[in-house]
């Protein structure tokens, strides 16, 4: 299974673009990366995922290089709402991928 | 559907005690699996359904821990004579075979939040 490096924690303003990398150097061919956040006391929420290139929901970017070695979650104009833990899965869920490990995820602080 | 719900919310136990969560998933998902998230930590793979049928157990699931989900439908899971720590989220989430083609991934409860004493 892949594993991912995040930056820990990430401190922002409100209205600014915000964006996650997140490396995982030994993703295989059939590996979907995923990202989900999780505000205290709630289980995690998915935001976006993507297996190459550029995806974009209405919530949020996910941009993937070529080699697919890393990907960067890019959240436009965060408010408080925002702040939240941020965890970057890789993983083929249809041979195990839900074994898929979460790591510690990246905290993202929005300031006023 | 108001999405995957979990119960109690909350639980707090004396060691020792036998405990058991529940999970009702998303009607139409036929995929289901148990985490295990401690303060600080992300969430851990327990265990996973597909329908009535458990295919696979984290190494993380002792011989306490054991997990059903008769017919497919809910899920239930019990830790048997629970020791501090044990103390954690656990988490269920549940999926359909399209939730990983961009679709929609797990969604996930908001957890039983274990306390044991």
């Amino acid at each position: 299974l892949a594993k991912t490096t995040q930056p820990i924690s990430m401190d922002s303003y409100e209205g600014q673009e915000v964006n996650i990398t997140c490396s995982h150097n030994n993703i295989a061919t059939n590996d979907y990366i995923t990202w989900y956040q999780q505000f205290p006391s709630q289980g995690p929420r998915f935001i976006i995922q993507g297996y190459k290139t550029k995806v974009t929901n209405e919530v949020a970017s996910l941009f993937i290089p070529a080699d697919r070695k890393s990907s960067t979650l890019s959240l436009p104009r965060v408010s408080l709402s925002d702040t939240a833990v941020y965890y970057c899965l890789v993983g083929d869920p249809n041979t195990g991928g839900f074994k898929t490990i979460f790591g510690a995820g990246t905290r993202l602080f929005v300031k006023a | 559907d108001t999405g995957v719900s979990q119960d109690p919310r909350h639980k707090i136990t004396k060691r020792g005690q036998n405990v058991t969560f529940r999970c009702d998933p998303i009607s139409e998902h036929n995929r289901l699996y148990w985490y295990r998230q401690t303060l600080g930590q992300g969430p851990e793979f327990l265990t996973y359904f597909q329908n009535e049928a458990q295919l696979e157990k984290s190494r993380l699931l002792s011989d306490r821990f054991s997990a059903e989900r008769p017919k497919g439908s809910f899920s239930t899971l019990e830790i048997q004579r629970t020791e501090q720590g044990d103390s954690a989220m656990y988490l269920c989430a549940s999926s359909s075979p399209s939730s990983f083609r961009g679709i929609g991934g797990y969604t996930f409860g908001s957890g039983t939040r274990l306390t044991v004493v």
